[in-house]
């Protein structure tokens, strides 16, 4: 079992409507998690982190958190072709180091 | 305000030489982690150095890799007799603090072994 595991997808919306991504962890240690945005060829760009219970939006973007059920998801609304792109999500329990899921390809059809 | 520096962006090498490759972090951060991305596969964690200390080398394969973070320059990723099998993307991220803040990433140093 993988330590953190996301859809492999791909994801397909079409623009405006809500794309969901989900993840979950294995290692009830986990205490940070995080949401990363990867275009093709690019590096990893952080859009959101989220540490406790509940939701934390930012603008289209809402990530929640079920630490009962392992459990991360990322909501993007009014989804743009722009987001278009692979979504990797990260959990952290030590210090330091990050565990990636594999990541879930996002198209957003115009 | 300059983001993760790494360099060089795209390094090529034969078998059997060595590779270097270079990061700064953001200003004010002290932290600093290296990951390798191989091709269509996901991000794995390397190492994690402070100034001058190796905090986490758990994903470092145990020979031909190392890493340092000096107290002056920048943390140096080493790769010694490098194999087709280390082509990959290396990615450098930084933290203000190690625990529970955000790392940041750079650019990346593609490295191509021929």
């Amino acid at each position: 079992q993988k330590e953190v595991e996301q859809n492999s997808g791909p994801l397909s919306v079409p623009e405006g409507a809500i794309a969901s991504l989900n993840c979950t962890y294995s290692d009830r240690g986990s205490q940070s998690f995080f949401w990363y945005r990867q275009y093709s060829g690019k590096s990893p760009e952080l859009i959101m982190s989220i540490y406790s219970n509940g939701d934390k939006e930012d603008g289209r973007f809402t990530a929640q958190l079920n630490k009962a059920s392992q459990y991360v998801s990322l909501l993007i609304r009014d989804s743009q072709p722009s987001d278009s792109a692979t979504y990797l999500c990260a959990a952290r329990k030590d210090a330091g180091k990050s565990t990636f899921g594999d990541g879930t390809t996002l198209t957003v059809k115009p | 305000n300059a983001g993760v520096m790494q360099n060089p962006r795209h390094l090529v090498r034969r078998r059997g030489q060595e590779a270097r490759l270079r990061c700064s972090p953001m200003k004010g951060h002290s932290h600093v982690y290296w990951y390798r991305q191989l091709p269509e596969e996901g991000l794995k964690f390397m190492v994690y150095l402070q100034k001058e200390n190796i905090i986490d080398e758990s994903g470092m394969p145990k020979e031909r890799f190392s890493a340092e973070f000096p107290k002056e320059g920048p943390s140096i990723l080493r790769i010694q007799q490098v194999v087709r099998g280390d082509s990959a993307a290396y990615f450098c991220a930084s933290s203000p603090l190690g625990d529970g803040y955000e790392q940041y990433f750079g650019p990346g140093t593609r490295l191509t072994v021929t």
